[in-house]
């Protein structure tokens, strides 16, 4: 079974210039995540998508980060204008939606690096 | 709100010595506890998880964890370490919406 892929794997832009993502999950996982890791911490979430439906963003800063899942599967994360602190690993992630309390792993893609000169 | 602290930044241990890899959770109701493993360019992969009964869970690569709630720690130990377990080691709770917080990661060195 292939995993989440992502693309590019690295990126290197100058601030203020725009940058896109693309995140393509595991066939048949309905719900998709993108968490930004900056160097030393953790992965912290941005935004998680049930389907084409936005579940939780309310850590995605809106004023410059925006993403879609426009037909329910692929998924760009774009960044417009950038600044420095925004150079971080982009990760995407995806599980299986099922009800109840049960709780599904998460599959992590590679990760896309963005280094914010 | 849920939280999770690794305390431990940076460990160096020996190869074939033992590790234990400390996390302490935050969290109001009961936890579901992940560890995972992120080696350099790689996405994280789920070493073990916490949901419900056993307290002692096995997960892969020879690593276990115990979840001690009178002490909301879930530690994470492997009796005998490899070079090749040299990666980024994170702690994460599982809250609402199935949504992880992850702590900040605990970096393990192996000497030779």
């Amino acid at each position: 079974e292939a995993g989440v892929a992502q693309s590019p794997r690295y990126k290197i832009i100058e601030k203020r210039q725009s940058v896109a993502f693309w995140c393509n999950p595991i066939s048949g996982h309905a719900t998709l995540y993108w968490y930004q890791q900056i160097l030393g911490q953790g992965p912290k979430l941005l935004i998680q998508f049930q389907n084409n439906g936005v579940v939780d963003d309310s850590q995605l800063p809106k004023d410059r980060f925006s993403a879609e899942r426009l037909k329910g599967v692929d998924s760009t994360l774009k960044i417009q204008p950038a600044k420095l602190e925004d150079s971080a690993v982009y990760l995407c992630a995806s599980r299986e939606h099922t009800g109840g309390q049960s709780y599904n792993e998460q599959f992590f893609g590679p990760g896309t690096r963005l280094t914010v000169l | 709100a849920q939280s999770v602290t690794q305390p431990d930044i940076h460990i160096t241990v020996s190869e074939g010595a033992s590790l234990e890899l400390r996390c302490n959770y935050s969290y109001g109701a009961t936890p579901y506890l992940f560890w995972y493993v992120q080696s350099p360019g790689q996405g994280l992969q789920l070493l073990l998880k916490y949901f419900s009964g056993d307290t002692l869970v096995q997960g892969i690569k020879g690593f276990e964890a115990e979840f001690k709630r009178s002490q909301s720690s879930f530690n994470l130990r492997k009796p005998s370490v490899h070079w090749s377990d040299a990666a980024e080691y994170f702690c994460a709770v599982g809250a609402l919406a199935q949504k992880l917080v992850f702590g900040q990661g605990t970096r393990l060195t192996i000497n030779p």
